[in-house]
């Protein structure tokens, strides 16, 4: 599987949007791009996820580069309660075994 | 929320001790998962049940033995667990298992003392 980078933490502003990045420059051409988030003491949720073009659900919107590199999961409005570590995942279509890293620490403030 | 239930959700065992963790899914799924979540390490992928036949098993120490005796229900059974065990354990399941989504339990968080 193609290995993702992230940053360790970001924090923004409620309201504001919160645009996270995700570094998967060895992504092959079957490989999905995957995000799932975990709030403190839940398990984790799925969000979104993509394989070339944009996507937007009623969660987020994912911006995928046209390299397929990198990927930006954007929160359009950010509240208090979309504090949680979020995960960037790559895998093929047809295997669901999802193999987290540490993913990024979000903090939505006041 | 949740269409995935775990219990219990905390439990403290000694090394000694047999225990088993439930986790039993509402949503008429077909693929199951065990997955481990310790401090400052991501989440590992233990077991996964796939129309309730193991598919994959990621070099698990055999003191966790899972069970899958229909496609709602999976269990951990734990044996002489060692302090390093202590952790989040987490049940997911998703319609089939090449499925995009995955829905987790709230997990269960266990002390081996």
């Amino acid at each position: 599987d193609a290995k993702t980078t992230q940053p360790t933490s970001m924090d923004c502003a409620e309201g504001r949007a919160a645009n996270l990045p995700c570094n998967h420059s060895t992504i092959s051409g079957n490989e999905y791009v995957y995000w799932y988030r975990q709030i403190h003491s839940q398990g984790p949720q799925y969000i979104i996820h993509g394989l070339k073009n944009n996507e937007t659900n009623e969660m987020a919107s994912l911006i995928i580069t046209e390299d397929r590199k990198s990927s930006t999961l954007i929160l359009p409005h950010a509240t208090l309660r979309d504090t949680a570590v979020y995960y960037c995942i790559v895998r093929v279509a047809d295997h669901n075994d999802m193999r987290f890293g540490a993913g990024t620490r979000l903090t939505v403030k006041p | 929320e949740t269409g995935v239930t775990q219990t219990p959700r905390h439990l403290v065992m000694g090394m000694t001790n047999k225990k088993s963790l439930k986790c039993e899914q509402h949503l008429g799924h077909n693929a199951m998962y065990w997955y481990k979540q310790s401090a400052k390490k991501p989440l590992e992928l233990m077991f996964v049940y796939s129309l309730e036949e193991r598919v994959e098993n990621n070099s698990v120490p055999s003191r966790f033995s899972p069970e899958c005796p229909n496609s709602s229900h999976l269990f951990l059974h734990l044996h002489t667990l060692q302090p390093e065990d202590s952790a989040l354990y987490l049940c997911a399941s998703s319609p089939w298992r090449s499925s995009y989504e995955q829905y987790f339990g709230p997990g269960t968080r266990l002390t081996v003392t």
